[in-house]
């Protein structure tokens, strides 16, 4: 059974702080990584992917993964109350689909 | 913009009756679109793989005759859930990946609200 773990939350950190966001997964033949935001009542929306060990940075957003590790983070810099939201770690293998972990809901207070 | 739509957004129906609920990838074409499920304050829960020209796939413990998926054509992934009951009521996505030049970036519906009295 592929399994993809996170946290639940809520993550709570104060405006302009950096949110670290973290997700481990059991597949080693996992290839595809991806970071989801979801708010309430919404459906999910991509926010990064990335699919070699390393960081990948886009604006505030750095996605780090470590496959020896089996390890995938999303750090929010300079976080804003609208970040606010839940945060879905998506894993995926050599087909299409992807395997779901339950979500950290992070809370941005000002 | 938008590059998946579901319809209808949300529907409210008696328990017995059958819901239709459309997924369309609007500016290129899906061979393969997923259907989920997401209860309250739950993950998404992937329920099945809609394959164009053939028959779906279904994750284990869903009811194929119960949710009808039907990928007519390239851009068009239908699920039908017959019979519906109140334990029904949930929130389904679809999602279709679109193929870049290197990688592919899976993609996914605003949702439909179902509502089973």
């Amino acid at each position: 059974q592929k399994e993809v773990e996170q946290n639940s939350g809520p993550l709570s950190v104060p405006e302009g702080a950096i949110a670290s966001l973290n997700c481990t997964y059991s597949d080693r033949g996992s290839q595809s990584f991806f970071w989801y935001r979801q708010y309430s009542g919404k459906s999910p929306e991509l926010i990064m992917s990335i699919y070699s060990n390393g960081d990948k940075e886009d604006g505030r957003f750095t996605a780090q993964l470590n496959k020896a590790s089996q390890y995938v983070s999303l750090l929010i810099r300079d976080s804003q109350p609208s970040d606010s939201a839940t945060y879905l770690c998506a894993v995926g293998d050599n087909t299409d689909k992807l395997i779901f972990g339950t979500g950290t809901r992070l809370q941005v207070f000002p | 913009g938008a590059v998946v739509s579901q319809h209808p957004s949300r529907v409210i129906c008696k328990s017995g009756t059958s819901v239709k609920i459309e997924c369309r990838s609007l500016d290129f074409q899906a061979t393969t679109m997923f259907w989920y499920r997401q209860f309250p304050k739950q993950s998404l829960m992937l329920m099945a793989t809609s394959n164009e020209g053939s028959k779906a796939t279904y994750e284990q413990g869903v009811e194929k005759d119960k949710f009808l998926i039907n990928h007519a054509s390239l851009t068009l992934s239908t699920l039908t859930v017959t019979s519906a009951h109140p334990e029904d009521s949930s929130f389904y996505i679809c999602s279709a990946p679109r193929r870049g030049t290197s990688t592919d970036t899976q993609y996914f519906g605003p949702g439909t609200r179902l509502t089973v009295l």
